[in-house]
């Protein structure tokens, strides 16, 4: 079964400071996976996908993660924080594209809180 | 291309009184999730549908809860009766491919408030 752990619910950082969120992943099969970010009162968007081409995977709004199957883990970077980045973000994991096409579940971990401080 | 449309965005009830939640995936897509968020619990699957046919409802609580997607265009999550413990924003979200790398496209949501 497939699993995501996000490490920290709530990561606080100076604006101009870099982003770091953790993100580890249990798969029985090679996965796809997802960062996507959720401003307040919204649904979720996606902000980069990983599907087994580069490993370095390059989103939205000057975000980047990589994928590094040694360490099963899946972190969230930005250079520089922007006030505008607040907000709750969801690492998750797919098993189907892997499975035939059958069926697949997105899994996803329980959110981290990037709140920006001036 | 309009995105995932949700319905109600609010809903404030009752115990006891029945809830629909409804949705209006994006045109195309074939494949249709329903997921709850809480402070609790995160965000858990419910349901999801493939071409109109329920392909996995583990996920959904109790009986109290079903979904129905009669159309590619529009499905309902119904509560009846509703409880305090429902309270909750429900998402819809939708996919064009099953089997395709498992991108969902959300819709904002509706928020429950069970009194």
């Amino acid at each position: 079964a497939q699993s995501v752990t996000q490490l920290g619910s709530h990561v606080s950082v100076s604006e101009g400071a870099l982003v770091l969120l953790r993100c580890n992943y249990s798969s029985s099969v090679p996965p796809y996976l997802f960062w996507y970010v959720q401003y307040p009162n919204q649904g979720l968007q996606l902000l980069l996908k990983y599907t087994s081409a580069a490993t370095l995977v390059k989103g939205i709004n000057g975000f980047e993660a990589e994928f590094k199957k040694s360490e099963t883990s899946f972190h969230l970077t930005k250079p520089s924080a922007h006030m505008s980045d607040a907000a709750e973000y969801f690492c998750a994991v797919s098993e189907g594209g892997w499975s035939g096409g059958s069926n697949y579940k997105l899994t996803f971990g329980k959110g981290t809180l990037l709140t920006v401080n001036p | 291309d309009a995105g995932v449309i949700q319905s109600p965005r609010h809903e404030v009830t009752e115990m006891g009184q029945e809830v629909t939640l409804r949705c209006k995936p994006i045109s195309g897509h074939n494949s249709l999730f329903w997921y709850r968020q809480t402070m609790m619990r995160g965000l858990e699957l419910l349901i999801y549908f493939n071409n109109n046919v329920p392909i996995d409802d583990s996920g959904m609580p109790e009986d109290r809860f079903s979904a129905k997607m009669p159309n590619a265009s529009f499905s309902t999550l119904k509560i009846q009766p509703s409880e305090p413990r429902d309270s909750a924003v429900y998402f819809c979200a939708s996919s064009w491919r099953l089997g395709n790398t498992g991108e969902l496209f959300f819709g904002e949501g509706s928020r429950l408030t069970v009194l």
